[in-house]
């Protein structure tokens, strides 16, 4: 059964404090790993989307990568405006796979000033 | 920049009652997806439609559950006979082409309550 599992569930970081995110997922083949950032009572924001092990892509203090059991958003110095739960979600491979999302249960970040 | 558009965006109603969840795509997607979010738990597949017609749908997604594109631009989800447990935020997404793991945009959601 395709699975997500993210860690922490929570995290408390003082501004500047640089740390990461794990994204772990068992899937039947992997077409591609999404990160969604999502504020309280409003719908998923895309941050990235990665399609194979070792890429990586990067936004602002946002770095996100990719191997082949997980996935990282790396977080560098960051500021209360990054306060969110962020969210990992992958797509998996297959004839009956019509793009649906699976997700995890997000990690919520609280930065303090 | 376009955008995915949800109606209404609070909803109150009684177990029992049908509800009905709007949204707009954005305007050259041709694939459409209904989520929930049961308050403090994961974001969940419901249906993805295509072409006019259900491509996948999830054990969630009963014959409680219809949607339907009643035109160019309205993506629906219906709830026929609604259930405390129905409660939950709804998100709808799109995108243009399912090739490639394209990004789902989703919409800012609908929060359903059922009393």
């Amino acid at each position: 059964e395709d699975q997500v599992t993210q860690s922490p569930e929570a995290l408390r970081l003082q501004e500047g404090e640089s740390s990461s995110l794990n994204c772990s997922y068992t899937v039947s083949g992997l077409r591609g790993l999404f990160w969604y950032r999502q504020d309280p009572g409003k719908g998923p924001e895309f941050l990235f989307t990665l399609y194979s092990a070792g890429e990586e892509k990067e936004k602002e203090r946002l770095k996100a990568t990719l191997t082949k059991k997980e996935s990282f958003l790396h977080i560098t110095a960051p500021k209360p405006e990054d306060s969110a739960t962020y969210l990992c979600a992958v797509q998996a491979q297959g004839s009956s796979n019509t793009g649906k999302l699976i997700f995890g249960q997000g990690t919520t970040l609280q930065v303090k000033p | 920049e376009p955008e995915v558009t949800q109606t209404p965006s609070h909803q109150v109603t009684q177990m029992g009652q049908e509800v009905i969840l709007r949204c707009v795509p954005i305007s050259n997607h041709l694939y459409f997806y209904w989520y929930r979010q049961i308050l403090g738990q994961k974001v969940e597949f419901l249906v993805s439609f295509y072409n006019n017609e259900i491509s996948e749908k999830s054990e969630i997604f009963d014959d409680q559950f219809s949607v339907e594109r009643p035109d160019g631009s309205n993506f629906t989800l219906k709830i026929r006979s609604t259930k405390l447990e129905d409660s939950a935020m709804y998100f709808c997404a799109s995108i243009r082409l399912s090739v490639m793991a394209e990004t789902q945009y989703f919409g800012p959601g609908t929060r359903l309550l059922v009393l």
